[in-house]
């Protein structure tokens, strides 16, 4: 089964508001990424937070890790139309598998 | 430079025919990777070069077939496909973890976009 889970599945929002997506995965991880996708473009990496980390910030882009309930936020505030894509999270499992793991995506429609 | 390219952006085949897709990075970066992806579906990763050596093949079909000349360069060759082998096809590279055995951020193409009729 897939290592990373996401909900919802697909979030529309108004320009202005928050998004917030979750992230939730089954084994132990070294770091967690989450990716932006427009649509039919190449993945865009947007913030790495390791095992060992709790929250990061980047711009507008605040990641949080809860690694004892194994799951991750993304929040993106003061939402824009250009924030429109699909969002990605990806594990890095422990043990060196030397792959990502990606989660199903979170599809984010922003409304202006 | 940052950025990993890909060419051609869009590839029509038949069946019967061979083609090949090209990636590029000059980052500097040891480890490569080739993802499938469907519509509205997640990347799925297809094969990953470590130091210009295949070190995953995730059971994909021979009718793909990867080859990394050097550091900088991934091809991927394609020969007999189906149509249910249309799909974006998308490369990635990333230089080595901070941990030792950890994957770090990778940096992708922008993708050919496979169709085969």
């Amino acid at each position: 089964s897939q290592q990373g889970e996401e909900d919802p599945q697909a979030l529309s929002i108004q320009e202005g508001e928050n998004a917030t997506m979750n992230c939730s995965y089954k084994t132990s991880i070294n770091n967690l990424q989450w990716y932006r996708q427009n649509s039919g473009r190449g993945l865009v990496h947007l913030i790495l937070i390791r095992s060992n980390e709790r929250e990061k910030h980047s711009g507008r882009l605040r990641v949080t890790l809860d690694t004892s309930k194994k799951s991750s936020s993304l929040l993106i505030t003061a939402s824009r139309a250009a924030d429109t894509a699909s969002y990605f999270c990806a594990t890095d499992l422990k043990g060196n598998t030397g792959k990502l793991i990606f989660g199903q995506g979170t599809t984010l429609q922003v409304k202006p | 430079d940052t950025e990993v390219t890909q060419t051609p952006k869009h590839l029509v085949m038949g069946m019967t025919n061979k083609k090949s897709l090209k990636c590029e990075q000059h980052m500097g970066h040891r480890a490569m990777y080739w993802y499938k992806q469907k519509a509205k579906k997640p990347p799925e990763l297809m094969f990953v070069y470590s130091y210009e050596k295949l070190s995953i093949n995730e059971s994909v079909p021979s009718r793909f077939s990867p080859e990394c000349p050097n550091s900088s360069l991934l091809n991927l060759h394609l020969h007999a496909l189906q149509p249910e082998d249309s799909a974006l096809y998308l490369c990635a590279s990333s230089p080595p973890g901070l941990a030792t055995g950890s994957t770090d951020t990778q940096y992708f193409g922008p993708g050919t976009r496979l169709t085969v009729l």
